[in-house]
């Protein structure tokens, strides 16, 4: 299986401040990646696929970039209601796996 | 706008089984693959099965090969999970999704507890 391991475990931005969270794959995936941001009590939503897609209706201050087994994912301008759990999620080979997830707090 | 609405969630003991149901409306559900993933309590994510558009294809993650059943009824717009010989483990909120690569698009959730 492909192991997804996502740095760090947590941590606390100021409000406006730029966050990145960086997901590394055991191998190669040749972009098939996706960010998921959770919210406590409620379902995970896609945010990014393949590697830097930015999904219909999310605010244009998240980004991802990444190739190989080298990902991230920027938030250029942290907001309120951007606490939560951030996933990445490798969807080249069965079985997808995800990273451990970031909490990300307000500071 | 898109739903996807599971049922069938509940207390079972080890052992026994249970089956998760998935409505989805709002898109044309013969046209996507589905998904089960899991989340154990103040856990991660865990991808459990797969189902193709067609119901042509279905993979499973290990542990559950030979005890879960995914399956659709694409005229009903409806996903199903049979879950047999249920164990502690599989203790988790399950979600209902579609699936491209990426889980586009996810239900609100439904626990499944599997205690004695």
């Amino acid at each position: 299986d492909i192991q997804m391991t996502q740095s760090p475990a947590s941590l606390s931005a100021s409000l406006g401040e730029t966050v990145t969270i960086q997901c590394q794959a055991s191998e190669d995936i040749y972009s098939g990646l996706a960010w998921y941001q959770q919210k406590p009590g409620k379902s995970p939503q896609l945010l990014i696929y393949g590697a830097s897609s930015l999904q219909d209706g999310v605010p244009s201050r998240f980004s991802g970039s990444g190739s190989g087994t080298q990902y991230s994912l920027k938030i250029s301008s942290m907001q309120t209601e951007d606490e939560g759990v951030y996933f990445c999620q490798q969807g080249l080979k069965y079985p997808f796996t995800f990273g451990s997830g970031t909490k990300l707090e307000i500071k | 706008e898109v739903q996807l609405v599971e049922s069938g969630g509940g207390l079972v003991q080890p052992g026994r089984s249970m089956k998760l149901s998935c409505a989805a409306s709002g898109f044309t559900f013969s046209n996507y693959g589905m998904a089960w993933v899991r989340q154990a309590p103040k856990k991660g994510l865990e991808w459990v099965a797969y189902i193709s558009y067609d119901g042509g294809s279905t993979y499973y993650r290990d542990p559950v090969k030979g005890r879960f059943t995914i399956s659709r009824d694409n005229a009903k717009s409806t996903l199903y999970l049979q879950m047999d010989s249920l164990r502690s483990e599989d203790t988790a909120t399950y979600y209902c999704t579609t699936e491209a690569g990426s889980f586009d698009y996810w239900g609100q959730g439904v626990m499944v507890t599997v205690s004695s």
